[in-house]
């Protein structure tokens, strides 16, 4: 079983100031970690995912995101926002396992809005 | 370029009536996916299938049915659209179990309202 709590369902920060959003998961086995972005009236877009390798997973748009085991966090982070950062995002995880449907669980959402 | 494709952006329906909604995938993926998004509850999973003719409930199937008869289009059916039914519904696909890490790519959406 598997479960995803992203902390904060809204987050406001200035242009320019750091972003962080949280994402917290439980997994029974090791996990495949996902950050997707969603903007007004559009479908999920991928920003990243970490997989196996460096903990460490750099997406588009200036996103990173690092995996860390031993607090089973995922935070997704970039250093100076910008106004088109405004968006959702969804963090998500997936068993990396064989699995006939390959699900993804998704957590419910950080709303991020960007100050000008 | 990957590419879903939903038939619809906006539907409106009435009470009652049998709705539709259609995905297509040109990317032979093998896992097809329904999610209905809701504000502050994220995206739920509705039904998936795994290959053609072949479908699995997700965590809320009731008042939905799916259709899968080529490998291409996975079809949604509200067999009788109640206003508790009004959402954002999102189809994805996957490459296949184990494949691509299971990362899934989305079409745009359908916004569903239900009068």
């Amino acid at each position: 079983a598997q479960s995803v709590t992203q902390l904060g369902s809204h987050v406001s920060v200035s242009e320019g100031a750091l972003v962080l959003l949280r994402c917290n998961y439980s997994s029974s086995v090791p996990p495949y970690l996902f950050w997707y972005v969603q903007y007004p009236n559009q479908g999920l877009q991928l920003l990243l995912k970490y997989t196996t390798g460096a903990t460490l997973v750099k997406g588009i748009n200036g996103f990173e995101a690092e995996f860390k085991k031993s607090e089973t966090s995922f935070h997704l982070t970039k250093p100076s926002a910008h106004m088109s950062d405004a968006a959702e995002y969804f963090c998500a995880v997936s068993p990396s396992l064989y699995n006939a449907g390959n699900m993804l669980t998704f957590g419910g959402g950080t709303r991020l809005m960007v100050k000008p | 370029d990957v590419k879903v494709t939903q038939s619809s952006r906006y539907l409106v329906k009435r009470t009652g009536e049998k709705v539709f909604l259609e995905c297509v995938q040109d990317m032979d993926h093998e896992n097809m996916f329904w999610y209905r998004q809701d504000p502050g509850l994220g995206l739920r999973l509705i039904y998936f299938s795994y290959d053609v003719k072949m479908k699995e409930k997700g965590d809320i199937p009731e008042g939905y049915s799916v259709s899968r008869e080529k490998k291409e289009r996975f079809s949604l059916i509200l067999e009788s659209a109640s206003t508790n039914q009004t959402s954002m519904y999102l189809c994805a696909s996957s490459l296949g179990a184990g494949g691509y890490y299971n990362e899934q790519f989305f079409g745009p959406g359908t916004r569903l309202t239900v009068l």
